[in-house]
């Protein structure tokens, strides 16, 4: 079976510090990738995803820059982070192809710049 | 583009109660639909799905069926459980890799 890990679940940086967070995946090749960030009592907002190693996309113009290294690793980062970078990050895995997908989420990430 | 909109919350509800939670979408083509459920401090967990018009989807009690002339797949529970209480939310893949989420509707159910 497929599982997906997230760490650190919680981070607390001040203003101005570099950041790292890292998602891995298990039983699974060649997974689609996803980071998302949840602010306080808003909805999800797609940060970047990730169709192969090396190849990003980003969604929202921000602080944030996302990596691959490797088939089923992906990382999240920030040289200088900002207040409003605080909330929940999750990281998110699908299968390829198919007509449909459905997305598989680990824990999450809390995360508070201060 | 694609978007979801679901009713804002927070909805109160006693035990036993029913539960709709509206959602109703904007997309091109014939998108799946999805309901997660996020559970407090926890990552998102899919619920349940449809992928096809007049699909119902099922799980743990709870029911959306995929309404393409109304453009709608309202969430709804017959009798509610305090353990229910969580953010509920709506989601469209129109067949690539890209999940659009509406933007979450928190449920209170009281003892």
């Amino acid at each position: 079976s497929q599982t997906i890990h997230q760490w650190p679940a919680t981070l607390v940086q001040p203003v101005g510090s570099p950041l790292s967070l890292e998602c891995t995946v298990e039983g699974t090749s060649n997974p689609n990738l996803y980071w998302y960030r949840q602010a306080a009592g808003r909805g999800l907002q797609l940060l970047f995803y990730s169709v192969g190693i090396g190849q990003i996309s980003s969604e929202v113009p921000q602080n944030l820059s996302a990596s691959r290294p490797q088939d089923r690793q992906f990382i999240l980062s920030s040289k200088k982070l900002l207040l409003s970078d605080s909330g929940f990050y999750l990281c998110a895995w699908s299968r390829r192809g198919g007509r449909w997908h459905e997305q598989y989420f680990g824990p999450g990430t809390r995360l508070t710049v201060t | 583009g694609d978007s979801v909109t679901q009713m804002e919350g927070p909805v109160t509800l006693s035990e036993e109660a029913f539960l709709t939670i509206n959602c109703t979408y904007t997309a091109t083509g014939y998108p799946s639909l999805f309901w997660y459920v996020q559970y407090p401090g926890e990552g998102l967990q899919l619920l349940l799905k449809a992928t096809k018009a007049d699909d119902k989807g099922s799980n743990k009690g709870f029911e959306a069926t995929y309404r393409k002339e109304t453009t709608s797949f309202h969430l709804e529970k017959g009798s509610v459980q305090v353990s229910d209480s969580a953010v509920y939310f709506c989601a469209l893949t129109p067949g690539g890799n890209m999940l659009t989420f509406g933007g979450g509707t928190r449920l209170m159910v009281k003892p």
